[in-house]
């Protein structure tokens, strides 16, 4: 079966870093997807990997290894309004995402 | 510029009752979907539309129909709600004749619950 595994929930400090980790296991690899969701609101699209190594993008950095079947997703100088769930996705050969649950990202003080 | 819409906000709903969920971009992307997403599972794809004219089944399809007479509307029809449907339902449409990423663009979402 397909699978994208992502940790349910994860606190950070404002200013900080945090690593939202991703291993997927899925029947074929078109792209892996980042997106944003504020609760109550829609999925925004953050970053995207097809190729191994760091894809950096202002404050947050994406990175990908094929071989192990692993993403993270890498957020700097963390703001109160990063607070919001990260969903992880990977194109599969039908070219359809398939979504982990996401991760809840909450920020403290 | 609206990028992806979707009508009604939110709804309540009798089991057994017929709904009709819309969903209108004006992007002319050619691909277009309907998710649902439920406390602690990821979004799961309902119907997809790769063209107007065509689509096709996603993961979980028993209890929905789709219709795609033209690139801007993709309407998501409830033949007969059941009491699981309740959920918060995404329409979503990418560009996949592009290049690029062919991103998903999401609608503001549809939350459904049905008593």
């Amino acid at each position: 079966g397909q699978n994208i595994d992502q940790p349910t929930e994860m606190t950070a400090t404002e200013g900080a870093i945090v690593q939202i980790n991703c291993t997927y296991q899925t029947s074929g690899f078109n792209g892996l997807f980042w997106y944003q969701q504020h609760a109550g609101e829609a999925p925004t699209f953050l970053s995207y990997n097809v190729l191994d190594g760091l894809e950096e993008k202002g404050r947050f950095s994406s990175f990908l290894s094929r071989s192990k079947g692993y993403s993270y997703l890498l957020l700097k100088e963390l703001q109160m309004k990063d607070s919001a769930s990260y969903l992880c996705a990977v194109r599969d050969s039908d070219y359809q995402l398939i979504w982990g649950a996401g991760t809840k990202l909450i920020i403290k003080p | 510029i609206a990028g992806i819409t979707q009508a009604p906000t939110s709804q309540i709903l009798a089991a057994g009752r017929r709904m009709t969920l819309r969903c209108t971009q004006d992007m002319r992307h050619n691909a277009m979907y309907w998710y649902r997403q439920d406390l602690g599972l990821g979004l799961r794809l309902i119907h997809y539309s790769n063209t107007a004219g065509t689509t096709g089944k996603g993961e979980v399809p028993d209890g929905y129909s789709v219709s795609r007479a033209n690139t801007d509307d993709f309407p998501l029809t409830l033949a007969s709600a059941v009491p699981s449907q309740t959920s918060v339902y995404f329409c979503a449409s990418s560009d996949l004749a592009g290049g690029g990423y062919n991103e998903q663009f999401f609608g503001p979402g549809t939350r459904l619950t049905v008593l």
